[in-house]
């Protein structure tokens, strides 16, 4: 069974800190990405990678940047957290190379976070 | 073009009845259509998913019906029971990328 863990369930921060959201998978995945969820905004992508050290900006990715220096891991960071940045998030990862139907995306469950 | 729009955003069904949820896309390259479903405090993990060449993929309770030439899908749950109560996400992939579209979400709850 793919696991994805989030370091942190809760996570309480002050505006302006720097705050780091981590993220590893067990499956040898290429793929990870870091979702934000929002009541009626759905699951919007911030960043995903594809690889180690590779990344790509999602449709959201102003305020955040990332870090995969392991294929297990990858990091999101909030350089300068702001209260609009109060939201669940969430990380996915999944293989390359085979059909969705066969390995979708798998999610951890999630960090809910608190900018105060 | 990249946008899948879900409707409704909450529904409250009670046990035994249908639910339906409903999503439509623009892009015509979209061409996998996963339905995720989230239980409070866990991640989303995907339910059922159907291709644009069939119109309908059944799978217990669950069944997707796709209308390719109105760009629409929907999700029906038969014999809705509590145990569904969740949120549910429909989404949209394009052959080959790895991003999917999600759409905004709806709450279902299934009253006893």
């Amino acid at each position: 069974d793919v696991k994805v863990t989030q370091s942190s369930r809760y996570l309480v921060k002050r505006t302006g800190e720097k705050v780091f959201l981590e993220c590893v998978q067990d499956m040898d995945h290429e793929n990870m990405f870091w979702y934000r969820q929002d009541p009626g905004l759905g699951l919007r992508l911030i960043y995903f990678s594809y690889d180690v050290k590779m990344k790509e900006k999602g449709d959201i990715p102003e305020g955040y940047s990332v870090s995969r220096e392991k294929k297990e891991r990858f990091s999101l960071i909030l350089e300068s957290a702001s209260t609009n940045q109060t939201s669940m998030y969430l990380c996915a990862s999944r293989p390359t190379g085979r059909g969705y139907s066969n390995q979708p995306q798998h999610f951890g469950d999630g960090t809910r976070l608190s900018i105060l | 073009q990249q946008q899948v729009k879900q409707s409704p955003q909450s529904l409250i069904v009670q046990k035994g009845g249908i639910s339906i949820i409903n999503c439509a896309y623009e892009n015509t390259a979209f061409d996998y259509f996963p339905w995720y479903q989230q239980f409070p405090g866990k991640g989303p993990a995907l339910l059922i998913a159907i291709r644009p060449d069939v119109s309908e993929k059944k799978e217990g309770r669950f069944t997707i019906s796709f209308n390719k030439s109105a760009k629409q899908f929907s999700l029906h749950i038969m014999d809705s029971q509590p145990g569904d109560s969740a949120t549910y996400f429909c989404a949209a992939l394009i052959q080959g990328a790895q991003k999917l579209v999600f759409g905004q979400g709806t709450r279902l709850t299934i009253n006893p």
